[in-house]
């Protein structure tokens, strides 16, 4: 089973509207990382949440940890073209330096 | 430019023909890592390493090697490719390990063909 499930799969938007990516893990996470990648292309550091209940913005995304530290959401406000790709998270396993991602998210946005 | 260079992009070979993937950073970074990535796997951590001459395997380790000999250049080698590690295979560098504020940087990428 995944360490790191992603939801949904896959999502096609309109342009302009709003929509939300989750990441939950059965485990404490010590650290969530987001990121972005286009198709075929290699990854995109977006934001990355330590404390229980932090959030982080850059332009239209949010990022969110819940208080437990078993879940986030990154949130996207008035999607754009420029927003597709596939969404991922990642983190640091507890014990040794292995960091491993979730199965990602596909996001179409449609003009 | 701060960056990760992977090269080949492209790599068409044959099973059995040992190859070689390089991967150089300029950022002085010392954690650097090799991912496969698969459809419906994801991403998967082949081998990662904390600083020069200090390397450990990852989820997917078997069938390939690596080596730090200078902080820059983490090459990932196949001595004996088979079918099952076609893939598109990533390099990634991040300034330390992973209980700090940095991300990794990713190199663009090669999509191996083993046949």
């Amino acid at each position: 089973s995944q360490e790191l499930e992603q939801s949904p799969q896959s999502l096609i938007v309109q342009e302009g509207k709003n929509l939300t990516i989750n990441c939950t893990s059965s485990k404490t996470l010590y650290g969530l990382y987001w990121y972005k990648q286009k198709y075929g292309e290699g990854l995109i550091f977006l934001m990355m949440l330590q404390k229980g209940g932090e959030e982080k913005s850059h332009e239209k995304i949010t990022a969110k940890l819940d208080e437990k530290k078993q879940q986030s959401s990154l949130h996207i406000t008035a999607s754009q073209p420029s927003h597709a790709g596939i969404y991922l998270c990642g983190a640091g396993r507890s014990t040794g330096n292995q960091f491993y991602f979730g199965t990602g998210t596909s996001l179409t946005v449609i003009p | 430019e701060a960056q990760v260079t992977q090269n080949p992009r492209y790599l068409i070979t044959v099973t059995g023909k040992k190859l070689t993937v390089t991967c150089s950073q300029n950022m002085n970074h010392e954690y650097m890592s090799w991912y496969r990535q698969d459809p419906g796997l994801g991403l998967r951590q082949i081998y990662y390493s904390m600083n020069v001459e200090v390397t450990d395997k990852g989820d997917v380790p078997e069938g390939y090697k690596v080596s730090r000999k200078e902080k820059r250049n983490f090459p990932l080698i196949l001595e004996s490719p088979s079918p099952n590690q076609t893939s598109l295979y990533f390099c990634a560098s991040s300034l330390k390990g992973f209980y700090g504020q940095y991300g990794y940087t990713f190199g663009s990428g090669t999509r191996l063909t083993v046949v």
